[in-house]
């Protein structure tokens, strides 16, 4: 059964301190990892998507990579705007089919 | 590009009644859309898949006959929650993907709306 954990679930930053989120994966056949940012109430907005292990990827103050067991979500200098919940989903051919499989989240608070 | 439109974002509705809920792909078509539900501190739970012009796939667990899934064009699916319980309250978002956004769009990403708070009383 494919399985993502996120760590940690919950992390507190002040404005400016950099530091990672971690997607650990256990999929057979992955097709793809999405990351997600979520606000309180909001659907999941798409961030990214990485395809293969050595893949970067960055926009603004988030950069993703991924390896063949996980996935970092790095965040540098941090905002309060950047304040949310960040999910991390994989892709895998499931019995002929696409499905996609979700994390828990890890919910970041920056403070100002 | 790649909206997702979700209606209504709330609603309430008293025991024994239904509900629909409409998910519109607004910039793209997609031949499948998802249907999720999300509980508090957990993940995000796919609870059927949406094939246009043919019968929803719904997961394990999941009552057909109570979430009926209706996917009648390339932009619009809809979730209608018949004889609702409070233990059907959450939060359910729905989700697709640009069925013909070339090379790779089997495997692109899920779009997402924003969601339906649903309170039954």
């Amino acid at each position: 059964e494919d399985q993502v954990t996120q760590s940690p679930e919950a992390l507190r930053l002040q404005e400016g301190e950099s530091s990672s989120l971690n997607c650990s994966y256990t999929v057979s056949g992955l097709r793809g990892l999405f990351w997600y940012r979520q606000d309180p109430g909001k659907g999941p907005e798409f961030l990214f998507t990485l395809y293969s292990a050595g893949e970067e990827k960055e926009k603004e103050r988030l950069k993703a990579t991924l390896t063949k067991k996980e996935s970092f979500l790095h965040i540098t200098a941090p905002k309060p705007e950047d304040s949310a919940t960040y999910l991390c989903a994989v892709q895998a051919n499931s019995g002929g089919y696409q499905k996609v499989t979700f994390g828990i989240g890890t919910k970041l608070q920056v403070i100002p | 590009g790649a909206v997702v439109s979700q209606h209504p974002s709330r609603v309430i509705c008293k025991s024994g009644t239904s509900v629909k809920i409409e998910c519109r792909s607004l910039d793209f078509q997609a031949t499948t859309m998802f249907w999720y539900r999300q509980f508090p501190k957990k993940s995000l739970m796919l609870m059927a898949t949406s094939n246009e012009g043919s019968k929803a796939t719904y997961e394990q667990g999941v009552e057909k006959d109570k979430f009926l899934i209706n996917h009648a064009s390339l932009t619009l699916s809809t979730l209608t929650v018949t004889s609702a319980h409070p233990e059907d309250s959450s939060f359910y978002i729905c989700s697709a993907r640009d069925s013909f956004g070339g090379d790779r769009a089997y495997n692109s990403p899920l779009h997402f709306g924003n969601g339906t708070r649903l309170t039954v009383t």
